[in-house]
């Protein structure tokens, strides 16, 4: 079975400073991974996601993840937070060559201080 | 190129009445993916269509059901609504089914009241 557990259901940031949202998996296969973010009323927008190429991924907005296999991590990074990136942050897993559903986690709300 | 669509936007409905909801999918996605995300919670997974076929479903009762069209677009159908049911319902295309990390494509939404 697979799960994700995320760090913290807000975390706060001051304006250019690091953003660091924590996510752990947990999947009986390889797994695919996803990092969605979702605006006030608005759907969820993909930032990137991890399909087993390269362990740092790279995705919009300035975002980027590394895939850690011994820690079961795909933390989000951002070196240095916007206003705009106030939003709430999904991580996601699916399962390598099976199908394409997705589980989420619980989300993380990031806010960020003038 | 148009993105994924969903109608009504909001909705009101009371205990035990019926609703159906609407989803268009994204040009040339033949999957489309239904979740509930209630308030302060991620989306969880209600099932997955390919093709018109039901294609894996989640944790949720028969009263759920849906339905794909030729045309790739999508329904939910919810009977015997209950309050718990108030939530944000996204559908989701994808290009295929094919497990090789597909994006899926979410909709704005529909927010679902029932009292």
């Amino acid at each position: 079975a697979q799960s994700v557990t995320q760090l913290g259901s807000h975390v706060s940031v001051s304006e250019g400073a690091l953003v660091l949202l924590r996510c752990n998996y947990s999947s009986s296969v390889p797994p695919y991974l996803f990092w969605y973010v979702q605006y006030p009323n608005q759907g969820l927008q993909l930032l990137l996601k991890y399909t087993s190429a390269a362990t740092l991924v790279k995705g919009i907005n300035g975002f980027e993840a590394e895939f850690k296999k011994s820690e079961t991590s795909f933390h989000l990074t951002k070196p240095s937070a916007h206003m705009s990136d106030a939003a709430e942050y999904f991580c996601a897993v699916s399962r390598m060559n099976r199908d394409d559903k997705i589980i989420f986690g619980k989300g993380t709300r990031l806010h960020i201080l003038p | 190129e148009t993105g994924v669509t969903q109608s009504p936007t909001h909705l009101i409905k009371t205990r035990g009445q019926q609703v159906t909801l609407r989803c268009s999918s994204q040009s040339g996605h033949n999957t489309v993916s239904w979740y509930q995300q209630a308030l302060g919670q991620g989306p969880q997974f209600i099932f997955q269509y390919y093709r018109e076929e039901e294609n894996g479903r989640g944790n949720f009762p028969p009263r759920f059901s849906g339905l794909q069209f030729p045309n790739y677009s999508s329904e939910l159908n919810v009977n015997a609504l209950e309050l718990d049911d108030s939530a944000l319902y996204l559908c989701a295309s994808s290009l295929d089914r094919s497990a090789r990390g597909n994006e899926q494509f979410f909709g704005p939404g529909t927010r679902l009241t029932v009292l």
